[in-house]
């Protein structure tokens, strides 16, 4: 069975820095994307980007580029979304997702001073 | 970036049909798109329904399918039931594989 489990909900300060994660597991995790979708409160989804595993190649949507990083180990087929400084507009849900349509159950990421 | 259109809101009857469609600023969708197709309910991690135009999960209830229609992507529910009530998104992938997601549909069963 495919499944992706994201790591568990997290409250962080404006300025800090985080890093959460997606480990696939039930497939070949080199054989999709693993690809970021971030839902702010009340909000539609929105697509951050998205990573082959099996060479890291990255590609960000626009809006999102140089506001995170995604990245992969594929070692343990866990896929990452990370910031270096958080703000308050990153409050939201981050799920992640699989080519083929499989989803993760979501993060939330709650930022406040 | 491109933009991706949805109808905001659309009501069908119990046990009737209803398509939902999926347009895109940059012209005709295809299936180099990929379209994909999910189903959110309130509380819940979106759903996938159909990715790379119709191809559906073993978890898709057979009363959806999609397609391609007058330039569109488009998810057509036949046979509409109660818990169809949702919000619904298509997400098309441009250039790159940079994908964007529609603004969602929010479907009324009534």
């Amino acid at each position: 069975e495919v499944q992706l489990v994201q790591s568990g909900a997290e409250v962080k300060k404006p300025g800090e820095s985080l890093k959460i994660s997606c480990k696939g597991s039930g497939y070949s995790f080199t054989n999709y994307w693993i690809g970021w979708v971030r839902q702010m409160p009340g909000k539609g989804l929105e697509w951050m980007g998205l990573i082959y595993p099996g060479d890291s190649d990255t590609r960000y949507s626009p809006s999102f580029q140089g506001q995170v990083t995604i990245s992969a180990d594929k070692s343990i087929s866990t896929a990452y979304l990370q910031w270096s400084s958080l703000r308050a507009s990153d409050t939201a849900i981050y799920y992640c997702a699989r080519g083929g349509g499989h989803w993760g159950q979501g993060t939330l990421v709650t930022v406040s001073s | 970036q491109a933009v991706v259109t949805q109808e905001p809101s659309l009501t069908v009857s119990p046990g009737g049909t209803v398509t939902l469609t999926c347009g895109s600023s940059t012209g005709a969708v295809t299936s180099g798109h990929y379209p994909y197709w999910f189903q959110q309910k309130p509380g819940q991690a979106p759903r996938t329904l159909i990715y790379d135009t119709s191809d559906k999960h073993s978890w898709t209830p057979a009363r959806f399918s999609g397609s391609l229609l007058g330039g569109k992507a488009a998810l057509t529910l036949s046979g509409a039931q109660p818990e169809d009530e949702a919000e619904y998104y298509c997400l098309l992938f441009y250039s790159g594989l940079r994908g964007v997601f529609g603004g969602g549909t929010k479907l009324t069963v009534l």
